[in-house]
């Protein structure tokens, strides 16, 4: 079964430091989504990508944060500074189309630890 | 989107159905129910989802009332894999890409030996 799949699993860095979390979605899914979970806390959503596009962001995706598909296969989450309050798990989602109800597939996550 | 209700913890014994309850009595007429789990340390898995009639796949079912105020998810043979955060999540559908899910705490399963 095809599946969303992210890389790397850990990530350690410095704070201040710029670091970049990839994602490989499902190869026919059109919507990409990133959503993070800082450790004991709800799931929240970041940022959602279509047509090469932001669709929809929410309060927490400020100008630190970026996204990108540079390749048609990756799509990449950047933040360029990063601060302590950084650390926590990311998710990379996809959906397959903007119709209808289908649902968003998510990966296993990076654990993203700022030093 | 409409807001869920849910437990915050239920036990299961193995083998046993677990049924997972979810109140959404503000849901819209065109909102889905969607239930994705999380095992530890893992990403959200998709369950199932549903409008107004009950569906059913191989990992679980899904019942929805006829008001659509509540529903439960059913895990008809549950195992010890099935331990993890259930959460249930309406969420309209506006064909404007905008289908963002807004997850709650969820119930917290535990499926004993």
């Amino acid at each position: 079964e095809p599946e969303v799949t992210q890389t790397p699993s850990h990530q350690v860095t410095q704070m201040g430091q710029e670091v970049i979390l990839r994602c490989v979605p499902i190869s026919n899914h059109l919507y990409f989504y990133w959503y993070r979970q800082i450790l004991g806390q709800k799931v929240e959503f970041l940022v959602s990508f279509y047509n090469n596009e932001i669709s929809e962001k929410s309060e927490i995706f400020d100008d630190q944060f970026s996204v990108e598909r540079p390749d048609g296969s990756n799509f990449t989450l950047k933040i360029r500074s990063t601060k302590l309050e950084d650390s926590a798990m990311y998710f990379c989602a996809s959906r397959v189309d903007r119709l209808g109800n289908q649902p968003q597939h998510f990966g296993d996550g990076t654990r993203l630890s700022i030093l | 989107d409409a807001k869920t209700t849910q437990p915050p913890s239920m036990d299961c014994a193995e083998g046993r159905a677990a049924n997972l309850p979810c109140n959404h009595s503000t849901i819209s007429g065109n909102e889905y129910v969607y239930w994705y789990r999380q095992i530890h340390s893992q990403g959200p898995q998709y369950i199932i989802h549903g409008l107004k009639n009950n569906e059913t796949n191989e990992m679980a079912s899904l019942i929805i009332t006829e008001d659509r105020k509540s529903s439960t998810l059913i895990l008809p043979h549950a195992t010890l894999r099935d331990t993890a955060v259930y959460y249930c999540i309406v969420r309209v559908d506006l064909g404007l890409g905008h289908s963002t899910l807004t997850f709650g705490k969820g119930t917290m399963l535990l499926v004993s030996p």
